[in-house]
């Protein structure tokens, strides 16, 4: 199994809501991340967590909350967006062995709208 | 300031050509640098990495080269087809020793190859 999946594909929420967006993979990677895309721009990191420890928050908003419950899931927690935040979320993974050049293995994403 | 240009937001042309797509970087020392195709709502698949001590990779009709003094990474795909329209990513972790993990994007060329 060579991929990352992700859930929902595609989520409509309002500013008061609570969401959570899933995303799991089963090739043994230790390292998992989530980056935000804005239509016509690149992936913009957004958190990364190895060997199930947050080792990167690129200073991204309390509203986002990253949780990482075991080595093949990674969840990210959405509260009080705004419609800004609407964008493609994607999850990635890799193998964290700390090697430079790691290749990242992205799922499909999450196309989230805020109204 | 920092950054990694891909001079061409759109590439155009005609089946059995060969697209060259650059990516150039300023600010950065990388030592490797990687190639990404997205397709629209899709997230990025990986397809090559070149090292800073490697003038030229090949995979099939692939070929990228990486010039470290023009701070430079040239993307060719030989005999291109309409399947290869897609947007292709440039990608570095800005420096060596840099975090596991921090892997920046450019903005992306969008190729179309028609008949």
């Amino acid at each position: 199994d060579t991929e990352v999946t992700q859930t929902p594909k595609h989520l409509v929420m309002g500013m008061t809501n609570k969401k959570s967006l899933k995303c799991e993979q089963h090739m043994g990677h230790r390292a998992m991340y989530w980056y935000k895309q804005k239509a016509k721009k690149p992936p913009e990191l957004m958190f990364v967590y190895s060997y199930e420890k947050l080792s990167i928050n690129e200073s991204v908003p309390s509203r986002f909350s990253p949780e990482c419950p075991n080595s093949s899931l990674l969840n990210l927690h959405l509260h009080a967006l705004q419609p800004e935040d609407s964008a493609l979320y994607l999850c990635a993974s890799s193998l964290g062995q700390g090697a430079e050049g790691e290749k990242l293995f992205f799922g499909s994403g999450t196309q989230l709208s805020v109204l | 300031s920092q950054k990694i240009e891909q001079n061409s937001e759109a590439l155009n042309i005609q089946e059995g050509k060969t697209a060259t797509l650059t990516c150039n970087y300023t600010n950065y020392s990388p030592a490797y640098l990687q190639w990404y195709r997205q397709d629209p709502g899709r997230g990025p698949v990986f397809l090559l990495l070149i090292r800073e001590n490697e003038k030229e990779k090949r995979k099939e009709r692939l070929k990228v080269t990486f010039d470290t003094t023009l701070k430079q990474s040239l993307f060719h795909i030989t005999a291109s087809q309409p399947a290869d329209s897609a947007t292709y990513l440039c990608a570095l972790v800005p420096y060596r020793g840099s975090t596991l993990g921090r892997l920046y994007f450019g903005r992306g060329t969008q190729l179309t190859v028609w008949p």
